[in-house]
């Protein structure tokens, strides 16, 4: 079936804008996961929704990033007034909570110029 | 001490060659381990999961011992494209954390 959808696949933009990153989790997958990789460096967390509950917001390194999750399905990463250090691959990830492995989009590439 | 660590590397290593990459997680409660791997400028994709009895997938065995935090993942016969950076997820309820990766590099 089909994977992890993510759009844009690229986002370049000038520093003080706001963005908007969309993602596409598997059909029926429950909880669905925003990550963030520099580049060289590691997965950093970011936010988690789970069905009906309150995501877990805990990695979300500044008010300036939100995301909502709409219907259980699709979800929207939103960064404002972006800054450069910013710039990085946004991944998303979904699950089903019965087969705990996580399958991730291609993710979104953005420059911050 | 961070949750996940892993063997920093980068491993270059000859074709054909056996290469080990270990993982040490610092949270007790962990319940799910796997092992990733991400090509350059690819996403991470699932390499295998791990289990408490060990697990073997062709020319990839991975082991877990609890009692000492650790995790390991051995390709054996290794080939031009498991040039990839391996990495340690561990889970502990809907939380996954990342290891920062170990690059490995196969030689012709």
């Amino acid at each position: 079936g089909a994977g992890v959808s993510q759009s844009p696949s690229n986002k370049v933009t000038e520093k003080g804008k706001d963005v908007e990153l969309r993602c596409d989790p598997i059909s029926g997958h429950t909880a669905l996961y925003w990550y963030r990789q520099s580049l060289g460096q590691g997965l950093e967390f970011l936010i988690y929704f789970q069905g009906n509950s309150a995501p877990d917001k805990s990695g979300l390194p500044s008010d300036r990033f939100s995301a909502e999750r709409t219907g259980g399905s699709v979800s929207t990463l939103t960064i404002q007034r972006t800054q450069q250090e910013d710039s990085a691959v946004y991944l998303c990830a979904s699950s089903s909570i019965l087969l705990e492995t996580q399958y991730f989009g291609p993710g979104t590439r953005l420059l911050v110029l | 001490r961070k949750e996940v660590e892993q063997d920093p590397g980068p491993f270059n290593v000859p074709e054909g060659a056996t290469v080990a990459f270990n993982c040490t997680y610092s949270n007790s409660a962990s319940q799910s381990f796997f092992w990733y791997r991400q090509d350059c400028r690819k996403e991470p994709k699932l390499l295998m999961s791990v289990y408490s009895s060990g697990n073997e997938d062709g020319r990839f065995t991975a082991q877990l011992n609890r009692a000492s935090q650790y995790i390991s993942l051995l390709i054996r016969d290794s080939k031009l494209s498991d040039s990839a950076t391996y990495l340690c997820v561990v889970n502990y309820g809907q939380n996954f954390v990342f290891g920062p990766g170990t690059r490995l590099s196969v030689l012709p």
